[in-house]
């Protein structure tokens, strides 16, 4: 079964460091979406790409978060700095245009001590 | 607006039981509709989805949903539970320019 694949799996840095989350989403799939989760907020979009044009960040903190997608096989979530409020699970996920829904992949478990 | 409201953060059923999960949605436009399950320390699943053709979709492990419009419902159902659906559930509805909005979730769990 194709798949999204998300690395790493889990994550622990200090608070201040750069922290970057890699997705290759399923090769034919056009958006790509980045979703955080944690007990509080639940599940929260971050960022929103469609043929890795970026459509809807408006969930992110600007000031400390970006998403990119250099090519169609890769994505990247970076926060500088990371601060212990970051601390969640970070997913990526992605589909077609049509209405078949999306797949999500494991997720970065991301700690920040 | 496009909004999800699952009723109920935690459901508990015992095995054989029926389960009830509830959905209700807002949208402006026709919605695609989404059920999702999470296992414990893993990713989101596809359950079944409703996009616009049967209003009872059937989706993998038993598990079906019926849309009402007239409601703005879109609940998920299996006749009875098995200890392997204890997870957490999650409504999702999609705008027609793709953006994926999730409820809150639900919780099951599961009693011998």
């Amino acid at each position: 079964d194709a798949r999204v694949t998300q690395t790493p799996r889990h994550k622990v840095t200090e608070m201040g460091q750069e922290v970057t989350m890699r997705c290759q989403p399923i090769l034919g799939h056009n958006t790509v979406f980045w979703y955080r989760q944690t007990m509080m907020q639940g599940l929260e979009l971050l960022a929103y790409f469609r043929n890795r044009a970026p459509l809807d960040d408006s969930g992110m903190p600007k000031d400390r978060f970006s998403a990119e997608m250099p090519d169609a096989t890769l994505a990247t979530l970076k926060i500088q700095p990371s601060e212990p409020r970051d601390s969640a699970v970070y997913f990526c996920a992605s589909g077609p245009l049509s209405s078949d829904g999306y797949t999500f992949g494991s997720g970065t478990r991301l700690t920040v001590v | 607006a496009q909004s999800v409201t699952q009723l109920g953060s935690h459901v508990s059923v015992s095995e054989g039981a029926l389960v009830l999960l509830r959905c209700n949605y807002s949208s402006s436009v026709p919605p695609y509709l989404f059920w999702y399950v999470q296992y414990p320390n893993q990713g989101l699943q596809l359950l079944l989805k409703y996009t616009s053709a049967a209003t009872l979709v059937k989706g993998i492990n038993g598990f079906e949903a019926e849309f009402k419009k007239s409601e703005t419902s879109f609940h998920l159902t299996k006749p009875s539970a098995h200890m392997s659906d204890a997870a957490e559930y999650f409504c999702a509805l999609r705008a027609s320019y793709g953006k994926l909005t999730f409820g809150q979730g639900t919780i099951l769990t599961v009693h011998p």
